[in-house]
C-alpha cells in the first residue's frame, strides 16, 4: 500500500486565487512527521511546511497552510493568492517515529504538478 | 549560506561504465540522505549517514550501488556497471540531528543519463 497518496497529477489555478493540494498517508505510528516540498523545473526540492502529528494546530508559513485531519489521516496543502512563481510540482512527504527515536528518511508521494494561469 | 551543492548536474554515460556522484551538505549538518527521482515520481530514498556512519543502506538498489561520507562531511554516491535503468535524477539532502520534526535540504540533484 502507498504511505502518501496524491490523487492529483495536474492541477490549474487562477493567478491570484487559492488551491488546494490533496494528500492522504498510511501509517500505523503514533509519531509522524509530514512535510510539503515544491520542485521546480531546476530540480531543487524546497521545503514549504511541516505538520507534527502531536501538532493541534494547522501549521501555517506565509501563503502556505496545511488542513491536517488527523482522522481522516490527511494532509491538504493550501497556497493562497497564487503566483505564476507557484508553478511547480508539489510532493507530500511523511517521516515515520522509530520507536521513540524519530526516523531519517522521507517518503514521498508521487507529486502534483500545479499551473498558474496569469 | 551556501546550500547543498551537487556535483556534477549532469551526467551522460555509456552503459556499464562507473559514475560518481559528489555531495556537499550545509556545513553544520551531520545528517545526509541520498534519493533517486525518477521521471513522474517522488524521491525515493536510497541510504543515510550519520556523521561519517552509513546507518542505512538497504535501500540501496542493488550491490552496484555504494556510497561514502569519509570525515562526515561531503559524500559520494558510486554506481558500478551502469544500467539504463540506472537513468534518474539522483538527490542529496541534509538535515541537524534535532528531531524527526527537522526539514531536509536538498541540493539541486545530478541527473543522470545512461545511453
Amino acid at each position: 500500500a502507498q504511505k502518501i497518496t496524491q490523487t492529483q497529477p495536474g492541477m490549474f489555478v487562477q493567478e491570484k486565487e487559492a488551491v488546494t493540494l490533496d494528500c492522504t498517508y498510511d501509517t500505523s505510528d503514533q509519531s509522524y512527521g509530514l512535510f510539503w516540498y515544491k520542485q521546480p523545473s531546476s530540480g531543487e526540492m524546497i521545503f514549504l511546511i511541516y505538520q507534527g502529528s502531536y501538532d493541534e494546530q494547522n501549521a501555517t508559513e506565509g501563503r502556505y497552510s496545511l488542513n491536517f485531519q488527523k482522522a481522516r489521516k490527511s494532509a491538504n496543502l493550501v497556497i493562497s493568492a497564487s503566483q505564476l512563481g507557484d508553478s511547480a510540482m508539489y510532493f507530500c512527504a511523511m517521516r515515520e517515529g522509530i520507536s521513540g527515536a524519530g526516523s531519517y528518511q522521507l517518503t514521498f508521494g508521487k507529486g502534483t504538478k500545479l499551473s498558474v494561469i496569469p | 549560506d551556501t546550500g547543498v551543492s551537487q556535483n556534477p548536474r549532469h551526467k551522460i554515460t555509456k552503459r556499464g561504465q562507473n559514475v560518481t556522484f559528489r555531495c556537499d551538505p550545509i556545513s553544520e549538518h551531520n545528517r545526509l540522505y541520498w534519493y533517486r527521482q525518477t521521471l513522474g515520481q517522488g524521491p525515493e530514498f536510497l541510504t543515510y549517514f550519520q556523521n561519517e556512519a552509513q546507518l542505512e543502506k538497504s535501500r540501496l538498489l542493488s550491490d552496484r550501488f555504494s556510497a561514502e561520507r569519509p570525515k562526515g562531511s561531503f559524500s559520494t554516491l558510486e554506481i558500478q556497471r551502469t544500467e539504463q535503468g540506472d537513468s534518474a535524477m539522483y538527490l542529496c539532502a541534509s538535515s541537524l540531528q534535532t528531531g524527526f520534526h527537522t526539514e531536509a535540504f536538498f541540493g539541486q540533484g545530478t541527473r543522470l543519463t545512461v545511453v
